[in-house]
C-alpha cells in the first residue's frame, strides 16, 4: 500500500527566512503529487501540481515555488517567507489512473513571525 | 470550469442524531465526487467517492452519500453521529483525464453531548 509522509510537522520562521518542505510518496511510481495550503477557517488552495519529474505546474504566483527532483519527492520553497504564507501545507498524491483520488499526508504547520 | 459549493459552514448536532452534509457542484460533464474528512491539524482523510454506477456509495466510518444529478448534488449522511465525528468535511469534484479536483470551502462539524 502507499504512504505519503511530510516534514516536519511545525515550523517557526522568521520573515524573510528560507522554507523547505519535504513531501514523499511511498508504495507506488510515477504519483501525480500535489502541495495545498490551507489558511485558518477557510479551504484549500491548490499551489503546485505535478505529473512527473521536473514537470511543474503553478497554480497561484506568489513568492513560493515547487520542485520534483526524484519521482516520489515533492518540495516546496521559498527565498523569503512572507507573513501571509503563514497557514497549514498539504501534499497529496494521485495514483494518476484517469480518475484521480488524492491523498493527504498529515501535513506542515508553518508560522511566519 | 468546475466548482463545488458547501452551504453550511458550520453545522451542530447532538451525540447519535442524524447528519446530513449538503455539497452541490457544478460541472459540465459527469463529474466524479469526493468526500473528505479533516480532523483538528490533521490532513484529510478519504470518506468516499463516487464515479459511475450506483448513485448511493457507502463509505467507511459509517458515512453514505447519494448522487443526485437532477439536484447537481452529492450530499454526505450518517444516521447516528459519534462524538469522534467532530471535525471539517470537504466536498470536491473531479473529472476523468484531469489531474486536478475541486475543493468547497468545509463544513465544521461539531457534536454536543
Amino acid at each position: 500500500s502507499q504512504t505519503i509522509h511530510q516534514w516536519p510537522a511545525t515550523l517557526v520562521q522568521p520573515v524573510g527566512s528560507p522554507l523547505s518542505l519535504e513531501c514523499t510518496v511511498e508504495g507506488t511510481s510515477n504519483p501525480n503529487l500535489y502541495w495545498y495550503r490551507q489558511a485558518a477557517g477557510r479551504g484549500l488552495q491548490l499551489l503546485f501540481y505535478s505529473v512527473g519529474i521536473g514537470q511543474i505546474s503553478s497554480e497561484v504566483p506568489q513568492n513560493l515555488s515547487a520542485s520534483r527532483p526524484q519521482d516520489r519527492q515533492f518540495i516546496l520553497s521559498s527565498k523569503k517567507l512572507l507573513l501571509s504564507d503563514s497557514g497549514f501545507y498539504l501534499c497529496a498524491f494521485g495514483l494518476g489512473q484517469g480518475f484521480e483520488t488524492q491523498y493527504f499526508g498529515p501535513g506542515t504547520r508553518l508560522l511566519v513571525l | 470550469a468546475q466548482s463545488v459549493t458547501q452551504p453550511d459552514i458550520h453545522i451542530t448536532v447532538s451525540e447519535g442524531a442524524s447528519l446530513e452534509l449538503r455539497c452541490n457542484y457544478s460541472y459540465g460533464a459527469t463529474p466524479y465526487l469526493f468526500w473528505y474528512v479533516q480532523s483538528p491539524g490533521q490532513g484529510l482523510q478519504l470518506l468516499l467517492k463516487y464515479f459511475s454506477g450506483d448513485t448511493l456509495v457507502q463509505g467507511i466510518k459509517g458515512f453514505e452519500a447519494e448522487f443526485k444529478r437532477s439536484q447537481s448534488s452529492f450530499n454526505l449522511r450518517k444516521p447516528s453521529v459519534h462524538w469522534s465525528d467532530a471535525a471539517e468535511y470537504f466536498c470536491a469534484v473531479g473529472a476523468q483525464g484531469n489531474e486536478k479536483l475541486t475543493f468547497g470551502t468545509g463544513t465544521r462539524l461539531t457534536i454536543i453531548p
